[in-house]
């Protein structure tokens, strides 16, 4: 079936700079999409979640841009911390699906 | 720390025990899920409950058998693992039903070991 995947396995950032983590997806019919950060030894945490009708929302810290077009996620941390190293998953639902697709996961490491 | 309340947090047991994992939540969602994680690998579904009512079970072997007691506790009893079920087992829970635009809250799960 379809899934989300994710661009990058890994991804090393300095602290301090902007993270962008990439997820692109094959549904068409997604129509919600939320990111997890998961730290070692934890459960996925929410992060941020969008609809299909929004192309961009933000939180604290974190951003999230939606292009249907090309089918694309993304997520922009900003002034990366020691505390945002995780793995970040991306997960998608369709419409009168009941099962969240989660992507592979991106692994961040940030740099002192 | 998470609203999604999981024990117990490590779980070592033979192939011929039988053991129980247990989930609590307190938030009123009504939709309540387990999840296998193997490691560096995303959560896989194992079972939905919507209104305390079992609504999808992801062709899980039998030796998984779920129960939701009322709509806050979820429980999962193991009967005769095999040694490729160690894994991390996560509980989650939504507002509504499974397939509204909610997101998803996950416990920090139970770390199973089949010795």
């Amino acid at each position: 079936g379809e899934s989300v995947g994710l661009h990058l396995p890994t991804l090393s950032v300095q602290e301090g700079d902007n993270s962008i983590i990439n997820c692109a997806y094959s549904n068409s019919a997604s129509d919600y999409f939320i990111w997890y950060k998961q730290e070692s030894g934890k459960g996925p945490q929410f992060i941020i979640d969008i609809r299909s009708n929004m192309d961009k929302r933000q939180g604290q810290r974190v951003t999230v841009l939606l292009n249907k077009t090309v089918k694309h996620l993304s997520l922009q941390i900003a002034a990366t911390q020691p505390g945002d190293s995780a793995v970040y998953f991306c997960a998608e639902r369709g419409t009168n699906d009941y099962k969240l697709s989660f992507g592979a996961g991106t692994t961040v490491t940030v740099r002192a | 720390d998470t609203e999604v309340t999981q024990t117990p947090k490590h779980l070592v047991m033979g192939m011929t025990n039988k053991k129980s994992l247990k989930c609590e939540q307190h938030m009123g969602h009504r939709a309540m899920y387990w999840y296998k994680q193997k490691a560096k690998k995303p959560p896989e579904l194992m079972f939905v409950y919507s209104y305390e009512k079992l609504s999808i079970n992801e062709s899980v072997p039998s030796r998984f058998s779920p129960e939701c007691p009322n709509s806050s506790l979820l429980n999962l009893h193991l009967h005769a693992l095999q040694p490729e079920d160690s894994a991390l087992y996560l509980c989650a829970s939504s507002r509504e039903r499974e397939n509204s635009n909610q997101p998803q809250h996950f416990g920090d799960g139970t770390r199973l070991s089949i010795l």
